[in-house]
């Protein structure tokens, strides 16, 4: 039963160009989503994150966006640069814990 | 993530043995969590503690597996009889509090590899 899914395992993109992320989850009644970002033999550092009652939010360059009528969000990256390269996992906060994707691997080609 | 501190990094254990994971949290976090990644999958929800009660343990499997957070001292992830199944990396996360928008911050990591 998975409830958050990230269906691209990878995604390479050129440097300078958007990345972009994208997550789906099936319980509408998150309240609270975010994005970690992953390097390899490390923890999960936090990215970003948006409340239900937003439908963007933005930090230099990165923006998250949240489509609560089709249980979507997406994490858009511009412009991509070198270090960016990373796993990107999104996860949805519940009543208890956090719930995360499988992760999208981005690699950003120089 | 530096301030949450797991130990070991890296731990080897023959099938059968024992297997002791640590964490202790940030500074002033009194909220536990921690988190299996398999080799190629995601991270996995594990169990959720507060100092000295476990708040959610349905990610724990049924047997073999214990965690606890005690007044004093580290929270243990505790793994009997391993088995190669259990090979992982196992995160543990720390927050001040529960309740939307609070971000957790991970620690690095311990890799278990049973042989």
């Amino acid at each position: 039963d998975q409830q958050v899914k990230q269906n691209s395992p990878s995604l390479s993109v050129q440097e300078g160009r958007i990345s972009i992320l994208n997550c789906d989850y099936t319980n509408s009644m998150f309240d609270y989503f975010l994005w970690y970002k992953k390097y390899p033999a490390e923890g999960p550092t936090f990215l970003i994150s948006i409340s239900s009652i937003k439908d963007k939010n933005e930090d230099g360059r990165f923006t998250v966006f949240l489509n609560k009528s089709a249980k979507h969000l997406s994490l858009h990256i511009v412009p991509s640069q070198p270090g960016d390269s990373a796993v990107y996992f999104c996860a949805v906060q519940g009543a208890q814990k956090l719930v995360f994707g499988q992760g999208t691997r981005l690699t950003i080609n120089p | 993530n530096a301030g949450v501190m797991q130990n070991p990094r890296h731990l080897v254990r023959r099938r059968g043995q024992e297997a002791r994971l640590r964490c202790s949290p940030m500074k002033g976090h009194s909220h536990v969590y921690w988190y299996r990644q398999l080799p190629e999958e995601g991270l996995k929800f594990m169990v959720y503690l507060q100092k000295e009660n476990i708040i959610d343990e349905s990610g724990m499997p049924k047997e073999r597996f214990s965690a606890e957070f005690p007044k004093e001292g580290p929270s243990i992830l505790r793994i009997q009889q391993v088995v190669r199944g259990d090979s992982a990396a196992y995160f543990c996360a720390s927050s001040p509090h529960r309740g939307a928008g609070v971000e957790a911050f991970f620690g690095q990591g311990t890799r278990l590899t049973v042989v």
